[in-house]
């Protein structure tokens, strides 16, 4: 069974700094899909950088980028130049190459970005 | 702009009581889902639907059922709620493979049962 671990509940920063979180998971796939996601305070959930097995490259979409590790079954978000508007809710998740895979999530990251 | 829509955006009812939630999605995806999130943020998924196959999650409680009219829809029905139902329901919708394997979420429908 896949299973996602984020072990900070919440970090502040400052604005204009680099914050970096953590995520772990587990699978028995040799392929499968990594993904992280932003919860604003309305609630609504935002797709925002996704890291395929394969792909030794870290991806990387605007001031997100990832650093995957795959030995240690690690992939952590880097947000650079962070804005206020960047405090959310920060959602590590997994999907497996099965039939209609769901997303597992991991607990979530709070993000609170200071002036 | 949101392209998995969720009606209604909030509920509130009384237990014993059958709701229904309902979900369409515009991005031609062919596989719809159900996410529940509890008070403490954490995301569940409850139901996958492809192609009128169901897979179901098997913590979900019977009384929790999904229907479907077509690919692009997929509601949520409660035959009879309980306090423990209170949460926010996501709906969310991706493609089975391929290279697009990003799944989008609806907004959400607080259920608050008192």
């Amino acid at each position: 069974a896949q299973k996602v671990t984020q072990t900070q509940t919440s970090i502040s920063v400052m604005e204009k700094t680099t914050v970096t979180m953590d995520c772990v998971y587990e699978t028995q796939d040799s392929s499968y899909f990594l993904f992280w996601y932003k919860q604003t305070a309305s609630g609504e959930i935002v797709f925002l950088i996704r890291q395929d097995s394969y792909k030794k490259e870290n991806a990387t979409v605007g001031h997100y980028s990832l650093n995957f590790q795959k030995p240690k079954s690690s992939i952590g978000l880097i947000i650079t130049a962070t804005q206020i508007e960047d405090s959310a809710v920060y959602f590590c998740a997994m999907r497996e190459t099965g039939f209609a895979s769901a997303l597992t999530f991991g607990s979530g990251t709070k993000v609170i970005v200071l002036p | 702009e949101t392209a998995v829509f969720q009606t209604p955006n909030y509920h509130v009812t009384q237990v014993g009581n059958e709701v229904s939630f309902n979900c369409k999605q515009t991005l031609g995806h062919d596989t719809m889902y159900w996410y529940k999130q509890d008070s403490k943020k954490l995301l569940k998924i409850m139901f996958s639907y492809n192609n009128k196959q169901l897979i179901v999650n098997e913590t979900v409680p019977r009384r929790f059922s999904p229907q479907s009219s077509d690919k692009a829809h997929l509601n949520l029905r409660i035959k009879s709620v309980e306090p423990e139902d209170s949460a926010v329901y996501l709906c969310a919708s991706s493609y089975t493979g391929g290279r697009n394997t990003e799944v989008f979420f609806g907004k959400g429908t607080r259920l608050t049962v008192v």
